[in-house]
């Protein structure tokens, strides 16, 4: 089956300092990743959808040049946390679907400590 | 106020008994996915049905899709404690091309 790849899983980082977290599609492409934020014992929320080639789409409220996102290949997104605090602190995962699939699938996440 | 709505957001229940987890909303989607996660990981796609009144099963997971396409439900028939998780419906629009969670029902099965 499809499968995302994640990485980091895991990071812990000092407050001020930048993180970027990859999002690799293993075997397929995908113009089109998204990144969501999940905070302890809630749900996924959107943050971006990642385009290759092209801007970031962001939902509301979720600053562009805080979370840079970039999607310079097929098979490759990246989210950089810039200047982390420990607000910024939460699980990050990503996601695509697969061209004819019927779902989507995720990455495995990444746990971001900002400290 | 989230456009889906699961309930309930918490199950507690012993080996074997039955349980169901809804997901409702006021809007149409094209289809809905349920998925499951755990602690740690991504969720891992379950189902996905497009088709009003479509009912899938999955072992003992009976997933039904209700007619006017806005609400879901999931049935879990004699749950084990593998069944332990946090399940997650999801809406898709086609015209948007993105995912909508719902809040998540977090299911506890004791052995």
């Amino acid at each position: 089956g499809a499968v995302v790849s994640q990485h980091p899983s895991r990071v812990i980082c000092k407050s001020g300092t930048s993180v970027k977290i990859e999002c690799r599609s293993l075997d397929f492409q995908a113009t089109t990743m998204f990144w969501y934020r999940q905070f302890p014992k809630q749900s996924l929320m959107l943050m971006a959808t990642s385009n290759e080639g092209s801007k970031a789409t962001y939902e509301q409220g979720v600053e562009k040049d805080k979370f840079l996102i970039n999607h310079a290949s097929l098979t490759l997104s990246t989210l950089t946390v810039t200047s982390a605090h420990p607000e910024d602190s939460s699980f990050y995962i990503c996601s695509a679907k697969p061209q004819g699939a019927r779902g989507y699938t995720f990455g495995s996440g990444t746990r971001l400590t900002v400290v | 106020t989230q456009l889906l709505e699961q309930s309930p957001q918490f199950l507690s229940i012993q080996e074997g008994e039955n349980l169901t987890v809804y997901c409702n909303s006021s809007s149409v989607f094209s289809s809905l996915q349920w998925y499951r996660q755990e602690p740690g990981e991504g969720p891992v796609l379950l189902v996905t049905v497009v088709t009003g009144g479509e009912v899938k099963k999955l072992k003992r997971l009976t997933f039904q899709f209700g007619d006017a396409r806005k609400d879901s439900s999931l049935h879990i028939t004699a749950a084990q404690p593998g069944d332990t998780g946090l399940y997650l419906c999801a809406g898709f629009k086609a015209a948007g091309n993105k995912l909508t969670f719902g809040g998540g029902t977090r299911v506890l099965v004791k052995p």
